[in-house]
């Protein structure tokens, strides 16, 4: 069966420090993968999508950038974090070409930034 | 670009009532899925639908997909306090590849 894991749980961290959170798929291959972020209370806003690895998708300009580097690895990264940076991070895989897309999320990581 | 509007935005219920949430897309859509986030959790799909006026049961769950594939609605009868949570439909366009637009969910309060 399929997994996606998500690290860490909780990260608190200071205006201008880098960031690096990790999300891998187990159990499937050349899956579509996604990071999307919310804040307290809101909707979902997609950040970035992968549909291969090296193919990096960005919906939202801003101050964090995505990487994937292996088939079902994708990394969302910030060179100097702001306080607006702070949220809910998830990370999905959905089936490649799959006629019913539906999204897989992970646990998440909650991010503050102080 | 394509836009999915949620109504409400909170909900609070006594336990046994029940409860709507609205989804409407700016497009028509390929399919729409239900997801649901319970608190300090991740979301967590629920069902998909994809026909026009499709109608599926999940228990005391009904989901409805509009005849024009634009609307669509959650319903819950007689609320119980595990349904806490939020309700997030998301849309998929034709050609939008494996990407959903979510709309900005229903939070759902259940008070026993």
């Amino acid at each position: 069966s399929q997994t996606i894991h998500q690290w860490p749980a909780t990260l608190v961290q200071p205006v201008g420090s880098p960031l690096s959170l990790e999300c891998t798929v187990e159990g499937t291959s050349n899956p579509n993968l996604y990071w999307y972020r919310q804040a307290a209370g809101r909707g979902l806003q997609l950040l970035f999508y992968s549909v291969g690895i090296g193919q990096i998708s960005s919906e939202v300009p801003q101050n964090l950038s995505a990487s994937r580097p292996q088939d079902r690895q994708f990394i969302l990264s910030s060179k100097k974090l702001l306080l607006s940076d702070s949220g809910f991070y998830l990370c999905a895989w959905s089936v490649m070409g799959g006629s019913k897309n539906i999204q897989y999320f992970g646990a998440g990581t909650r991010l503050s930034v102080l | 670009g394509q836009q999915v509007m949620q109504i409400p935005q909170y909900q609070h219920v006594q336990e046994g009532e029940d409860f709507t949430t609205y989804c409407n897309s700016s497009t028509t859509l390929s399919n729409i899925q239900w997801y649901k986030q319970r608190p300090g959790g991740h979301p967590v799909f629920l069902i998909q639908l994809v026909k026009s006026g499709e109608v599926k049961k999940q228990k005391r769950l009904t989901f409805q997909f509009g005849e024009a594939k634009k609307n669509s609605s959650l319903h819950i009868t007689a609320t119980q306090t595990t349904d806490v949570g939020t309700y997030f439909c998301a849309g998929k366009g034709g050609t939008s590849y494996g990407k959903l637009t979510f709309g900005q969910g229903t939070i759902l309060t259940v008070h026993p």
